[in-house]
Formats: structure tokens, sequence, C-alpha cells
């Protein structure tokens, strides 16, 4: 299947830091990527989706100042966490689709395990 | 809105089947899907299902549709210990959105 790269795969930072999360579609052209967040023992929390050249759609409940999503090209979306705090330490996780229809599959990238201390 | 649930753990002998079930609540949803994720690994689409159908044989995999009760199974026939994941089955909302239940891990016992 198609690759999505997603980079890093684990970051520390500081409180009060703001990290950026690269997902990359390596050999198609993504246009719709998802970010998601992923909680221990927890299902996947959708939290933006994102068209190449528009802005992001951001689930209710997700901070647009905080979580800055960017869709520069088809083959790259950064989510960058600003002003990190504890509470920010998840998992992370993307998705990119090739396609608009239900049937297209989405390709996850390995995830990035951020933790704020 | 989605809300999709899922019962958590299971565990299953090499060879034998397993069934991993999973309730929503979108009447709306067009496709429902099966991702595995493997540890370290990222979701890996196992099938999917248009809405329609009731079931859907993929080798292994069957999944069927209860679309009046809104529940969706998985059975994995001849389980193998690469089969040892969690798995989650999700179902697309609005604006093509995917929401995801909260996994089902399965541990298969050689």
């Amino acid at each position: 299947g198609a690759v999505v790269s997603q980079h890093p795969s684990r970051v520390i930072c500081k409180s009060g830091t703001s990290v950026k999360i690269e997902c990359r579609s390596l050999d198609f052209q993504a246009t719709t990527m998802f970010w998601y967040r992923q909680f221990p023992k927890k299902s996947l929390m959708l939290m933006a989706t994102s068209n190449e050249g528009s802005k992001a759609t951001y689930e209710q409940g997700v901070e647009k100042d905080k979580f800055l999503i960017n869709h520069a090209s088809l083959t790259l979306s950064t989510l960058t966490v600003t002003s990190a705090h504890p509470e920010d330490s998840s998992f992370y996780i993307c998705s990119a689709r090739s396609g608009a229809g239900f049937d297209t599959e989405a390709f996850f990238g390995q995830g990035t395990r951020l933790t704020v201390v | 809105g989605e809300d999709v649930e899922q019962s958590l753990f299971l565990s299953v002998r090499e060879g034998d089947s397993s069934v991993i079930n999973c309730t929503y609540t979108d009447s709306s949803s067009t496709y429902l899907y099966w991702y595995k994720q493997e540890p370290g690994a990222g979701l890996q689409l196992l099938t999917y299902i248009f809405s329609n159908m009731d079931m859907k044989q993929d080798q292994r995999l069957t999944v069927l549709l209860n679309k009046k009760d809104k529940h969706l199974s998985l059975r994995i026939a001849d389980t193998q210990t690469g089969d040892s994941a969690i798995y989650f089955c999700a179902e697309t909302g609005e604006n093509n959105r995917l929401a995801f239940g909260k996994g089902n891990q399965v541990v298969v016992i050689p």
C-alpha cells in the first residue's frame, strides 16, 4: 500500500515550547489529510481535517490556535503544537487520502509520541 | 454525530476463530471499516463494507453488518499469531471524516 511518513516518531519538549510534526505522503498525492490524537486505551480522536491549499477544518473542542495545521502541498501536512503543556502529551497520528470518496483508503503514519515535561 | 463503541480485550487460541464486535450510532454512515494496529506500527485498513451490504468476505476475514441494530462484527478465521493486534472499527460521518471506536485488543495464544 501507499506510504505515509510521520516525523518525528518521538519528541520530548519543555512546557511552553512549540513542536512541529510532519506528515508526508511518499508515493501519492494526498488531497486530504487527517490528524488524530490517541489516548492510552482509547480510540483515535479526530482533531482536524486538512485539504490541500485550504484551511483545516477543526473538530469541536480542538483549539485552532494551539494546534496549527498547515497543508501547503499535496504531499506534506504539518501539525504544530504551540505553547505545549504536559496535558498535550499524547500519541498523534496523521492519515492521508488521495481522493474524496468514502472508498478511498486512508493511509496512516506511524505516529508521534509527544511528551511535554 | 458519530459514536462508536467496542469491547476491549479478547484472547484466542491459534487456529480458532475470533469475533470482534462494534456498535455505532450514526445511521447515515455510508462505509464502515476495520483497521488493525500492531505494536509500534501505524493503522492498516483491513477491509470495509458499504452500508447497503450485510456481509463481506475477504480471505480469512468476514464482516457482518446489521444496519437495523447498528452492529458491525469482524470474524477472523484460523487466527494466527500475526493477528495479535488492536482492531478498530470506524465509520464515515459528516464531511467524509473517519470516526473510530475504542479498539479491541486481540491476543493470540500459540
